[in-house]
């Protein structure tokens, strides 16, 4: 069974860029989550979808954030425009069902805002 | 106080010993707790949940939860090199499905 993908795995920008981040989750995953996690501290969730819906955005910075989940398969975290402090690892996660606490994370985009 | 909080470390050990990984909780969580451990450079993986008051055995894994106290810690016995990660204590929000992490524990397994 193939893992979360996400793509890309680095991306380097300079601040006030636009960046796209870009995730397909574990086939048959209802759930789909975005973390960024600050080196140092643990994930901090940013977003999730249930199917196509995103049930769950009270911490997505909503002035520079934004998500979609078109047909409720893979999706795309935008940040436009990117400041220094966005500079992070954006984890993507997926899980069978909610609630399920048991999530299978992506391997991250690291992102670097220069 | 934050919901839930580690000891960052780094926690380091000889091979062979046991480690002991402990986390810290408030009230505002459920009372369901994970534990993830994420290599360098990796991403978080779910090695351990643990639901009720007492200890969940899984190989060379413990988790024990002591909701009295409110803390949870996880135990690695007979720890290898290759144990040598961050592990990450989570736990729902109290009436949420969201998880909130702890900061991690560095542990470091000296062969």
């Amino acid at each position: 069974e193939a893992g979360v993908v996400q793509s890309p795995r680095y991306k380097i920008i300079e601040k006030k860029q636009p960046v796209a981040f870009w995730c397909n989750p574990i086939s048959g995953h209802n759930t789909l989550y975005w973390y960024r996690q600050n080196l140092g501290q643990g994930p901090e969730l940013l977003i999730r979808y249930e199917n196509e819906e995103a049930v769950d955005d009270s911490q997505l910075p909503k002035d520079r954030f934004s998500a979609e989940r078109l047909k409720g398969v893979d999706s795309t975290l935008k940040i436009q425009p990117a400041e220094l402090g966005d500079s992070a690892v954006y984890l993507c996660a997926s899980s069978l069902d909610v609630p399920s606490y048991e999530q299978y994370f992506g391997p991250g985009t690291r992102l670097t805002v220069t | 106080q934050k919901e839930v909080e580690q000891n960052s470390g780094p926690l380091s050990v000889p091979e062979g010993a046991i480690a002991s990984l402990n986390c810290t909780y408030s009230d505002r969580v459920s009372q369901s707790f994970f534990w993830y451990r994420q290599y360098s450079g990796k991403s978080p993986e779910l090695i351990m949940s643990i639901y009720s008051n007492g200890d969940k055995e899984d190989g060379r894994f413990t988790a024990q939860l002591n909701k009295a106290s409110q803390y949870v810690s996880l135990l690695i016995r007979d720890s290898q090199p290759s144990d040598s990660a961050t592990y990450l204590c989570a736990t729902p929000l109290a009436g949420s499905y969201q998880l909130t992490f702890g900061k991690g524990t560095k542990l470091s397994v000296i062969p």
